[in-house]
């Protein structure tokens, strides 16, 4: 069965540091999101991308955070200059295209900033 | 941000019982509604999604939406011990829109 793929599962960073998530989304899907779930809070949505271009953005989704689709198969979430409120799960998702709500979630990347 | 309320639970039934897990929203522009099964420390597993309001059902699962009253049900049938985990809400405005997630349910079913 087709999944969504993250590594590494498991990230441990110094504060101010850069770090870069990747997720291999299944491989027909069009539209890429990443959320994360600060442990114990509500799943939140960081970032929608489609055809090479941000669609939606959140306000946690600032100049510190970047994406980007560097070939046909990854997509990646930077983190510029990590702080600890980073901290979290950071869950990348797929969905066929923009008109499906059947996202499929990766098992996701736990980011611990020290 | 209280956009999605969910009762977070902790929720322990016996096998075989009949589990409701039910979500509140704010949004009256909410048209679609997923239902999520998460692990723990796992990514967040589709069960099922609705578009506007009435029923749906999938084996031992029914997803039921009231759009007036701004409530969503999850009903899981004959319940098992491999249901236990957390079960979050989710819905959007629109296909291709951000969800908004509820805080989730842990459910425990005991043998």
């Amino acid at each position: 069965e087709p999944e969504v793929t993250q590594t590494p599962s498991h990230q441990v960073t110094q504060m101010g540091q850069e770090v870069i998530l990747r997720c291999v989304p299944i491989s027909n899907h069009l539209y890429f999101y990443w959320y994360r779930q600060i442990l114990g809070q509500k799943v939140e949505f960081l970032v929608s991308f489609y055809n090479n271009e941000i669609s939606e953005k959140s306000e946690i989704f600032d100049d510190q955070f970047s994406v980007e689709r560097p070939d046909g198969s990854n997509f990646t979430l930077k983190i510029r200059s990590t702080k600890l409120e980073d901290s979290a799960m950071y869950f990348c998702a797929s969905s066929l295209d923009a008109r499906s709500t059947e996202a499929f979630f990766g098992q996701g990347t736990r980011l611990t900033v020290v | 941000q209280k956009e999605v309320e969910q009762d977070p639970g902790p929720l322990s039934v016996p096998e075989g019982a009949i589990v409701s897990l039910n979500c509140t929203y704010s949004n009256s522009a909410f048209q679609y509604f997923m239902w999520y099964r998460q692990y723990s420390r796992k990514g967040p597993e589709l069960l099922m999604y609705t578009y506007s309001s009435g029923n749906k059902e999938d084996g031992r699962f029914t997803a039921q939406v009231d759009k007036s009253s701004k409530y969503i049900s999850l009903f899981i049938r004959d319940s098992q011990p491999s249901d236990s985990a957390t079960y979050l809400c989710a819905m959007t405005l629109q296909t291709g829109n951000q969800f908004y997630f509820g805080t989730g349910t842990s459910l425990t079913v005991i043998p």
